[in-house]
């Protein structure tokens, strides 16, 4: 099974700023990659697929970047609304889906 | 437009098994596969299983097989997740998620407003 890793567990930025999060596969995945937002209480919502490919309706601030193993998911000028938890997952080999452990987003 | 809703919370003494249902709008049923994950309180998400709603084959995440069983009934497009032999540790928010490809890629769109399961004896 191909295991993810993310970093960091959990980040404080402030309103405005931009943050990095990452995500290593522990197998090549190509670019096999999404990025999912869960605020609390309410289900996941679909930000990024294709390791940089946004999802309708999702805001340009949101990016993402790698391939292979390494994966980043890029937030600039950080919203209010933005702060949640973020999960990665590969899609080249499945099942099973593994997510990464999360990296919760704080207001600083 | 597509929706997944869940039936409500369970409350279940250990052993017991719990059936949670999800039902599915408009014409995704049968074209698309179905997940199940959940989340245990202050936890990450989890992967249960998978199911094709179509000829209803079925994948099992490794630690939960012999416990978990997935079916569906496409008479009224609801998929239904049982988890049998329950213990605290299933005490979680269970979701369903729909699975489709985009550009090639494979993806959860859409997903269930949730299911809390409640462990307690």
């Amino acid at each position: 099974d191909i295991q993810m890793t993310q970093s960091p567990s959990s980040l404080s930025a402030s309103v405005g700023d931009g943050v990095t999060i990452t995500c290593r596969a522990s197998q090549n995945v190509k670019t096999y990659l999404n990025w999912y937002q869960q605020k609390p209480g309410k289900a996941p919502n679909l930000l990024i697929y294709g390791a940089s490919i946004l999802q309708t309706g999702v805001p340009p601030r949101f990016s993402g970047s790698g391939s292979g193993t390494d994966f980043s998911l890029n937030i600039s000028g950080l919203q209010t609304e933005d702060f949640a938890t973020y999960y990665c997952h590969q899609s080249y080999s499945t099942p099973p889906i593994i997510f990464g452990q999360g990296t919760r987003l704080e207001i600083k | 437009q597509v929706q997944l809703v869940q039936s409500g919370a369970e409350v279940k003494k250990p052993g017991a098994s719990v059936k949670v249902s999800c039902k599915a709008s408009g014409d995704t049923f049968t074209s698309s596969y179905m997940h199940w994950v959940r989340q245990a309180p202050g936890q990450g998400l989890e992967w249960v299983g998978m199911i094709n709603p179509t000829g209803g084959h079925t994948t099992y995440a490794q630690q939960l097989q012999g416990r978990v069983t997935m079916t569906r009934d496409t008479s009224t497009s609801t998929v239904y997740m049982e988890l049998n032999n329950l213990r605290s540790e299933d005490t979680a928010v269970y979701y369903c998620a729909r699975e489709i490809r985009q550009q090639n890629y494979y993806v959860m769109d859409v997903w269930g407003q949730g299911t809390t399961v409640t462990v307690s004896s």
